[in-house]
């Protein structure tokens, strides 16, 4: 069974950099689109883009000039970088995989980290 | 973008009840629509991919239908855990977008 973990710091200042791994454990990080999901207090979800183990990426434009995601397959590591914080990037922040073929939905989702913009 | 929305937003219901939501989205799809549930605090669940695929271990008292703009979650015989938010979910194009959520609460 696969099995994905979020970790990093909690509390981010404004205009700081939120920085995320997800780690991936029962299975290998390659033939899958590997995402990530945010989900602000009380609202819905935003897909904010994917990394495939090629490093190849797909970011939503809406946060494309801010996004970096990073792939570690020594590791089976996966990473988010979200640049110039603000109090609206606060969020549930979700990994998740992706199929990269067939219809690209997402089957397995880490538990979740909530990630606080504050000074 | 496709923007995905889905109705009712909320419903009272009771359990043992038959629940239907719909989802639409802003251009034909195909069939490339999937649903998830929602419990308080926790991530995400698929339930059902390609608008009709039931998801291996969820309860077949799940299913979906529809294909192109329209799309529908039918529960059958609501349970105490369904009790829950549904969200639709569109991965025929990037940006990949998500219907508001239709929460169930007991009646």
């Amino acid at each position: 069974q696969v099995q994905l973990q979020e970790s990093g710091p909690r509390l981010v200042k404004p205009s700081e950099t939120l920085s995320l791994t997800c780690t991936v454990s029962g299975g290998s990080i390659s033939d899958y689109y590997w995402t990530w999901i945010r989900q602000p207090p009380g609202k819905g979800l935003e897909w904010i883009g994917y990394i495939y183990d090629s490093g190849n990426n797909n970011y939503n434009p809406s946060l494309k000039s801010r996004v970096t995601m990073s792939v570690d397959t020594s590791k089976n590591q996966f990473s988010l970088k979200v640049s110039s914080v603000t109090a609206a990037d606060t969020a549930v922040y979700y990994c998740a995989r992706q199929y990269s073929s067939g219809w690209y939905h997402f089957d397995f989702w880490g538990q979740g980290t909530q990630v606080t913009v504050s000074s | 973008d496709i923007q995905m929305t889905q109705s009712p937003s909320s419903l009272s219901t009771s359990v043992g009840d038959r629940v239907t939501i719909t989802c639409r989205a802003t251009q034909r799809i195909s069939g490339y629509l999937n649903w998830y549930q929602q419990k308080s605090g926790t991530a995400p669940k698929l339930l059902i991919y390609a608008a009709s695929i039931l998801q291996s271990g969820v309860p077949s008292r799940f299913s979906g239908s529809g294909s192109g703009t329209d799309f529908t979650l039918t529960i059958t015989s609501l349970q105490p855990e369904d009790f829950a938010t549904y969200y639709c979910q569109q991965s025929y194009s990037s940006p990949y977008t998500f219907g508001q959520g239709t929460k169930l609460e007991i009646k």
